[in-house]
């Protein structure tokens, strides 16, 4: 089965710096995709981000992008001038490739909390 | 469109009361999905369903119970609360094919005493 690590519970940035969030992850299968989800005081789950394994370029998306490292398993969100308004809790998800055999499930991390300082 | 809506928001149980979770989507996906989130936890997937008439067991279904006889409603249902059961719990659903984004409800805290 496949397992999400985020191994930073908890991690703090200066409004308008750069914050890296880390995340792992364990599998044996070639294709699946893998998603930063950012989730603020609301609860509300809102996507950020979004990497399919096949692409080897990693994706952006305005101040955030990814470092992926598919040898390593390892998946970063890059949040660059952070803004008040990105604390929250960010959880990376992975998701295999149904069409290859795998589930459809989303397997989450435990999550890390970004508190941002002005 | 709404997206996926839940309700109710929040909701107390007495132990061994039951309630029903309602989930709405309106973007005519197939997959739908239930999450629990404990406090300080990602989130653990309950039950999900692959389209009408098709549902299957996700990490955590015990004491759980879901149908899924139309594309656009999910409910969830639980027999005999348990305080084990107090959570957050999320409705999503996504489309069958690239790129499989998830779409969450807003989440309805549920707590028994």
């Amino acid at each position: 089965a496949q397992t999400v690590t985020q191994s930073q519970p908890e991690m703090s940035v200066q409004e308008a710096e750069t914050v890296t969030l880390s995340c792992t992850y364990d599998t044996s299968e070639s294709d699946y995709y893998l998603f930063w989800y950012k989730q603020p005081p609301s609860r509300q789950m809102i996507l950020v981000i979004r990497q399919e394994a096949y692409k080897q370029q990693n994706a952006t998306e305005n101040r955030f992008s990814v470092n992926f490292q598919k040898a390593a398993k390892s998946f970063s969100l890059k949040i660059s001038d952070s803004q008040l308004g990105d604390a929250a809790m960010y959880f990376c998800a992975y998701r295999s490739d149904h069409t290859q055999g795998g589930s459809e499930k989303l397997v989450f991390g435990k999550g890390t909390k970004l508190t941002v300082n002005p | 469109n709404a997206g996926v809506t839940q309700t109710p928001k929040f909701r107390i149980l007495k132990i061994g009361q039951s309630m029903t979770l309602q989930c709405t989507q309106d973007m005519n996906h197939n997959y739908m999905y239930w999450y629990r989130q404990d406090p300080g936890m990602g989130l653990k997937l309950i039950y999900y369903s692959v389209g009408a008439g098709i549902t299957d067991k996700g990490e955590v279904p015990n004491g759980y119970n879901v149908s899924r006889s139309t594309t656009e409603d999910f409910p969830l249902r639980l027999e005999l609360a348990a305080p084990s059961q107090t959570s957050v719990y999320f409705c999503a659903s996504s489309y069958p094919l690239e790129p499989y984004e998830q779409y969450f409800g807003p989440g309805t805290r549920l707590t028994v005493t």
